[in-house]
Formats: C-alpha cells, sequence, structure tokens
C-alpha cells in the first residue's frame, strides 16, 4: 500500500524566511514516483517537481530545493526566503510502479508568508 | 502549450440530481484520472481510463460513473447527489499509463466545484 504522510498542518512564516515542508511515505515498491504539487487559493493544483526513487540526487530550482532520503523515506521541500505569493496548500504525492498508477497525496501542508 | 480542460468550472446542483462533469485531455494524451477533493481535503484518486477502457478503480461511490470516448475525452456521471459530494473533481491526463518519466506524467486540469445543495 502506498502511504505519505505530512504532519505539518500549517506552517505560518514571516516573508523572506526559509521554510522547510516535511514529507515521509511509505511503499513496497522498488521503484516509485514522489511529487509536490503546489494549490493556491484559486485552487489549480501546480506541479513543482517528480523525482524518481532511483534518483537520490537533491534539486534546487531557483528559491526552490528538495531533499530526497531514502533512507528515511523522506522527500522534504524548502523555500529559501519566502514571498507572499508562496502562500499556498503544498501537497507531497507518490505513484508507485505496479498495480494503479494513481498519485496517493498527503493530506497537505497550509503555508501562509506574512508579509 | 494546450493543457486539460474540464467543463463546466463551477456547478450547483441540488439533492438528488444529477452532475455530468467533462474532461478534455491534452492532446495526444491517452489516460485520463479523475480525483475528488473534499474541503480541506487531500485529493482521493476515484477512477482512470487508458485507451476507452477503465484501468484503475479507487474510492468511487456506485452512484457515479463514468467512461472515455473515442476522441478520449472523458465523462464522470454524478447521480442522486448527496451533500457529502460537494467538492473539487480534478481530471488529470497522461501519455500512457505504465512506466516512469515522460509517460505517465499526470497533469492537471483547472477542476471542476460541485456544490450540492
Amino acid at each position: 500500500a502506498q502511504k505519505v504522510t505530512q504532519a505539518q498542518t500549517e506552517i505560518s512564516v514571516v516573508e523572506k524566511e526559509d521554510v522547510t515542508l516535511d514529507c515521509v511515505y511509505e511503499t513496497r515498491d522498488t521503484t516509485y514516483y514522489l511529487f509536490w504539487y503546489k494549490q493556491p487559493p484559486s485552487g489549480e493544483l501546480v506541479f513543482l517537481i517528480r523525482r524518481n526513487s532511483f534518483d537520490e540526487q537533491n534539486e534546487i530550482s531557483g528559491r526552490y530545493s528538495w531533499n530526497f532520503q531514502k533512507s528515511t523515506s523522506s522527500f522534504n521541500f524548502t523555500i529559501t526566503a519566502s514571498q507572499v505569493v508562496d502562500s499556498a496548500v503544498y501537497f507531497c504525492a507518490l505513484r508507485g510502479s505496479g498495480g494503479a498508477n494513481n498519485l496517493f497525496f498527503g493530506t497537505g501542508t497550509r503555508l501562509t508568508v506574512i508579509p | 502549450a494546450a493543457g486539460v480542460i474540464q467543463s463546466p468550472r463551477h456547478l450547483i446542483k441540488e439533492k438528488r440530481e444529477t452532475a455530468t462533469l467533462k474532461c478534455y485531455p491534452i492532446p495526444r494524451h491517452d489516460t485520463v484520472y479523475w480525483y475528488q477533493q473534499g474541503p480541506g481535503q487531500d485529493p482521493q484518486f476515484l477512477i482512470s481510463f487508458y485507451e476507452k477502457m477503465q484501468s484503475d478503480k479507487g474510492s468511487i461511490p456506485d452512484r457515479f460513473s463514468a467512461q472515455q470516448f473515442s476522441d478520449y475525452h472523458s465523462e464522470l456521471n454524478m447521480s442522486s447527489l448527496e451533500l457529502g459530494d460537494s467538492a473539487l473533481y480534478f481530471c488529470a491526463s497522461s501519455l500512457g499509463r505504465g512506466g516512469g518519466a515522460p509517460y505517465n506524467e499526470q497533469f492537471f486540469g483547472p477542476g471542476t466545484r460541485l456544490t450540492v445543495l
């Protein structure tokens, strides 16, 4: 079974602070894919990143960075120098490689960046 | 670039009515997924189709049905609507349903917000 846990329900930070969103996953698949999506107040799901289980390289994209650690089954997301526009709900998701190909989402973390 | 199109964007229905949500995948995408996101919840997988055949089934109520047509668009039919069906319904599409990237990368539509009164 696939499971994603985002223990942080809500986080508030002051603008320009760094913030890390935690994601822990469970899967029996040896090959799997991890995702982060952003859901702004307008409601759409915005794809941020995909990480394959066989690629543990961390990734940086502008102010965003992701830390994938297979040993701890974690795929954490860090925003540096946060901005008000970063305020949104962030979902971590998992897709296995066998059986169903749908995404399993975590419960999301609501990030509020205070100006 | 063309994205996933969902219609309508907003829908208001009364209890026990029926509703039909439509999804137009990205051109050449042959796989469609439906997700339901209740207020304050994460998206939950309902059902998916590959090449016009149902491929996977999640927590879709028996009152709901869906299909994928020859042009690959999909419709989610919801009958005997209940208050609890009020949610944001997302459609996602992908090219193929197996293997890794770039195949099976799911692209989400903007969602249809259904309100049942």
